[in-house]
Order: C-alpha cells, then sequence, then structure tokens
C-alpha cells in the first residue's frame, strides 16, 4: 500500500497568515500517461464529513476560495492556504487515489493562533 | 442536491454482524462507482470498500477482506456494507461517499453512521 505521511500533525496560524501543511507519498502517484499526481486534499471541519478541496494535487474544487494552493515537487505535497480565516479551522487530510486501496495521510488539525 | 443518508449503525458484540445503507438522492445513482470510508474516534480516514456501477466490481482493504460486503441496489439508489466477525477495531463512523468517475476521489460524503464493537 501507498504509505501517505503528512507533517505537521497540528499548527497554529495567526488570522490572515499564511499555513502550509505538507503530505510525501511512499513512491509515486504520477500517472506517465496524463503526467497527473492522483494526489487530493480534503478538509473536515468539527462534526461534519470531509469536504474535497484539491484534487490532481493543485485543481481547485468547485467553490473553493482561492486562498486554498495546492503544490507538488516529486512525491510531496502541499497545501497552503494563503490568509487563514476562521472558517478555515479543521482537519485537513491529503489522499492518493493512484492505486488500490486509496490511502490517506494521518491529518493536520489547523487552528487559530 | 446530491445527498447521502447513512443508517444501521449501532452496538453491537465482537463476533456480530451490522448492516449499513446509504441512500442516495439528487443524482443517477446508477451510473457511479460508490464507496465506503470509516473514520474510528479521534483517528484519522481509512478506505474500506468501493463497487462499480453496476456492482461487477468490488474491491476492499486488506482488514475487512473475507468479513465484509459491499453491494447496492440500484433500483433503491442503495449501497450497503454487510458485516461480519466484527472486531473491536472496527469501531468508527462509517461514511459512504460517491467515487468520480473511475477514480477514487470521494465527493461528496455522507454524514455517516457509528458502529461500536464491544462488549
Amino acid at each position: 500500500d501507498i504509505v501517505m505521511t503528512q507533517s505537521p500533525d497540528s499548527l497554529a496560524v495567526s488570522l490572515g497568515e499564511r499555513a502550509t501543511i505538507n503530505c510525501k507519498s511512499s513512491q509515486s502517484v504520477l500517472y506517465s500517461s496524463n503526467n497527473k499526481n492522483y494526489l487530493a486534499w480534503y478538509q473536515q471541519k468539527p462534526g461534519q464529513p470531509p469536504k474535497l478541496l484539491i484534487y490532481w494535487a493543485s485543481t481547485r474544487e468547485s467553490g473553493v476560495p482561492d486562498r486554498f494552493t495546492g503544490s507538488e515537487s516529486g512525491t510531496e505535497f502541499a497545501l497552503t492556504i494563503s490568509s487563514l480565516q476562521a472558517e478555515d479551522v479543521a482537519v485537513y487530510y491529503c489522499q492518493q487515489y493512484y492505486r488500490t486501496p486509496p490511502t490517506f495521510g494521518g491529518g493536520t488539525k489547523v487552528e487559530i493562533k | 442536491e446530491v445527498q447521502l443518508v447513512e443508517s444501521g449503525g449501532g452496538l453491537v458484540q465482537p463476533g456480530g454482524s451490522l448492516r449499513l445503507s446509504c441512500e442516495a438522492s439528487g443524482f443517477t445513482f446508477s451510473t457511479y462507482w460508490m464507496s465506503w470510508v470509516r473514520q474510528a474516534p479521534g483517528k484519522g480516514l481509512e478506505w474500506v470498500a468501493n463497487i462499480k456501477e453496476d456492482g461487477s466490481e468490488k474491491y476492499y482493504v486488506d482488514s475487512v477482506k473475507g468479513r465484509f460486503t459491499i453491494s447496492r441496489d440500484n433500483a433503491k439508489n442503495s449501497l450497503y456494507l454487510q458485516m461480519n466477525s466484527l472486531r473491536a477495531e472496527d469501531t468508527a463512523v462509517y461514511h459512504c461517499a460517491r467515487d468520480r468517475g473511475v477514480v477514487a476521489l470521494f465527493d461528496p460524503w455522507g454524514q455517516g453512521t457509528l458502529v461500536t464493537v464491544s462488549s
């Protein structure tokens, strides 16, 4: 199975500041035929199910604010919130969908400092 | 509006069985792969199983193979998870989720139903 490792486990950021979450896959999730990384990011707010934010490592889901950006470098990925808002408090998960079973990172809890 | 509503969770003893259901609405259920994803209390996410549009292909995470069975009834817009030989480590909120196309991208998710395995 592909292991997804997220860091940090949690971070506290001041309102309006940048938050960056990292995710590393144990093997490549890049499909050479279409040159796409099969990597998604989800946001889970307290008491709610996860919500898809980003897929193909950097494609924002419709309706997701542009302060959320996904980036990639080999087998390392990042989710950046450029200017943290109160409503962004949540746990964020990365997930690979390159190979079955699809696997998730352990999650990163984002809080307000 | 796309909706997924799970039911069937509850308290069950180790070794027992439970059948979860997920009722879908707001989209053409028969044209989507569907998945079950679970979340142990205070823990992360674990994909459990998925099923092709017509039910002809099914895949499972190793830890549930031989114990859980995923199925669907397209006429009833419903997804099921039959869980047998339950263990304490199966305790979790079970979410059903719609897969996007042929890839295991989950959108949307249901609110989930809690399964507690305990004596």
